[in-house]
């Protein structure tokens, strides 16, 4: 079965430095991937998916994701964060089974120090 | 933003009574999703729907139940509410067969005392 991995259930980083947050997937074939954000008391929003081609993805708010097949990894970054950044991160594989369902990681909290 | 309203947005309750949640699509999306959010958890599948009248469970499925009778209306329904069913529930959307994009709604809040 599927599985999502984030390793870091927290991060603080300041406000300008660069980002980089961890999703390492468990997937036999090629994988369908997406980062989702949460703001405090809000829905999940779809910052970026995978599907094919081009391993280097862009999404809304300046954020990029690469996907590295040989490392089973689909890691977000930014290269300048905003203290509007702060919020939690999901990163997500597409399930098999029909359904169009999603696996979701557990999720990682950043925090942006002013 | 995908128009997707949950009803009640909070909510409070009592140990042993049923609850209902509602989640409400204009989107004329196929399929529908429950989830539930806790700490340290993520979120967790509870049912999904791929059609009216067509539902199936997902992972965390015991002590609930669900019904599609028209495509813009998913319920959720908490049959006896039990200490552990305190969480924050999301309804989701996606729009067809091998589009795996989910949008979702702004969440209930649930207590159960």
């Amino acid at each position: 079965a599927q599985s999502v991995t984030q390793p870091d259930i927290h991060i603080t980083v300041s406000e300008g430095a660069s980002l980089e947050l961890r999703c390492n997937y468990s997937y036999g074939a090629t994988p369908y991937l997406f980062w989702y954000v949460q703001s405090p008391g809000q829905g999940l929003q779809l910052l970026l998916k995978y599907f094919s081609g081009d391993t280097l993805v862009q999404g809304i708010k300046g954020f990029e994701a690469e996907f590295k097949r040989s490392q089973s990894s689909f890691n977000l970054r930014k290269p300048s964060v905003h203290w509007s950044d702060a919020a939690e991160y999901f990163c997500a594989v597409a399930s098999t089974g029909g359904g169009n369902k999603l696996t979701f990681g557990t999720g990682t909290q950043l925090k942006v120090e002013l | 933003d995908a128009g997707i309203t949950q009803s009640p947005r909070h909510k409070v309750t009592e140990t042993g009574t049923p609850v209902t949640l509602r989640c409400h699509q204009t989107e004329n999306h196929r399929y529908m999703y429950w989830y539930r959010q806790d700490p340290g958890h993520g979120l967790r599948l509870i049912h999904y729907s791929y059609g009216v009248k067509d539902t199936d469970k997902g992972e965390v499925s015991d002590g609930y139940s669900v019904s599609r009778s028209k495509t813009e209306d998913f319920l959720l329904t908490l049959e006896s509410a039990t200490s552990s069913q305190t969480s924050v529930y999301f309804c989701a959307i996606s729009e067809s067969s091998g589009v795996y994009e989910q949008y979702f709604g702004p969440g209930t809040r649930l207590t159960v005392t």
